[in-house]
Formats: structure tokens, sequence, C-alpha cells
């Protein structure tokens, strides 16, 4: 069945530094993936997402590309925030651009420290 | 953006007893609303799909008579974990979609609920 691969953490990073967090999926079809980010105390909020092949998904300074050759989503920040700790979810949907029904990676909580 | 609300943010019960957990759409109406849970060190799982006025349809694995969901209204879903146990334990966390689920609506996340049963 599909799966969502993602690097454990918690990633420690200091403020400015650059960012990866790796996500990879196996699925059969066309998935659409997403990133999605949970600050402490509120609910997942959709951060980007790419629906087909070669698609880059951008927003806040995040980026991330859908990589059909390796099956990837990483996800990248030139240069991270202290704002940006939170715990971040990779996810893919055989639903087309909806995220009804998601297939989640295990999460990373991602720190960011001044 | 649009909001959802989930309550309790955590909850510790006995074992044996039942816990419901709330959520609600607080500025639009949900026809369906979605329930996931997370073990730890594990991803995220859909339990089931609540359709509002009709059965909930639960994925494979899942039990519905333990895991009872009612979606009575277009702004509430409830989950309710009947006689739980310490293998009940999870972080839950619910979805609601705005109108009419179709290929590129979004889903809103509540902030979930950590349950831990003693």
């Amino acid at each position: 069945g599909n799966s969502v691969t993602q690097m454990e953490g918690p990633v420690t990073l200091s403020e400015e530094a650059f960012l990866t967090i790796n996500c990879t999926y196996t699925a059969t079809g066309y998935p659409s993936l997403f990133w999605y980010v949970q600050y402490p105390g509120e609910g997942l909020q959709l951060l980007l997402k790419a629906t087909k092949a070669d698609d880059k998904g951008s927003n806040k300074g995040f980026e991330a590309t859908y990589r059909k050759e390796t099956t990837s989503f990483h996800l990248e920040k030139g240069s991270v925030q202290v704002s940006d700790s939170a715990v971040y979810f990779c996810a893919l949907s055989d639903y087309g651009g909806a995220t009804n029904k998601l297939i989640f990676g295990t999460g990373t909580l991602l720190a960011v420290q001044p | 953006g649009a909001v959802v609300s989930q309550h309790p943010s955590w909850v510790i019960c006995k074992s044996g007893t039942s816990v419901k957990i709330e959520c609600r759409s607080l500025d639009f109406q949900a026809t369906t609303m979605f329930w996931y849970r997370q073990f730890p060190k594990q991803s995220l799982m859909l339990m089931a799909t609540s359709n509002e006025g009709s059965k909930a349809t639960y994925e494979q694995g899942v039990e519905k008579d333990k895991f009872l969901i009612n979606h009575a209204s277009l702004t509430l879903s409830t989950l309710t974990v009947t006689s739980a146990h310490p293998e009940d334990s999870s972080f839950y966390i619910c979805s609601a979609v705005p109108g009419a689920p179709g290929v590129n609506t979004e889903a809103f996340f509540g902030q979930g609920t950590r349950l831990t049963v003693v």
C-alpha cells in the first residue's frame, strides 16, 4: 500500500541555518504530496503542496519539489527562524489536490535555537 | 482561514471507562470530517470518515464498536473511545472539509487530543 517515510527528529538548528527534512513515498499511480506544519498547541496547517511530478510547492520561504524519479518530496528552507520551530509532517493523497484522506509520515520535530 | 476546534486537548482516564472527543468546525459547515490517530514513533493513520447524518466509514483494522463516531450536525463530530485500555493511549486528531469534498478541497485540522489510559 501507499506509505510515507520521513526523517526522524528532532532536528536542532541555529537561527539562519539551512533546513532539509527528507521525505520519500511509496505509491501506485500519481499521488499529490503535501507538507503540513503543527505549531505548539495548534492544529496541523497546510504548508505547501504539489500535485504532479516536477511541481514545486512553496510558502513562507519553504520549498519542496515533487521528484517522481526518486519518489521524494524533501522540505527545504534557506534560513530558518526561531518561529519555524514546530512539527512537520509529509503526506500524500490519492485524491487529486484534495486533503480529504491523507497518508502521513511520522512527523519531524524542528527546534531552532537563537 | 477556517478553524477547527478539538476538545479536550488532553485527557487521562481509567482503564474500562469511556472518553468522548469533540471536533467542531467553528466558522464553516462540514459534511465530512476525518479522524486520525498517531501512536508513538508511528505515522498519523486515518481511522474513519465521519459523514453528517449517516454512519461513519471505518478503515481496515479499526473496531467500529470501540470507536463510536457521531456526526449529528454540520459543525460537530464526536469520537467516543469505549471501554478504553492502555493500548488505546494515543494522539487523536480530526479534520473537517468545508462543503462537499471534491478534488481540490482542503481539509482543516484540529489541534489534537492526547489520550492516556491508566
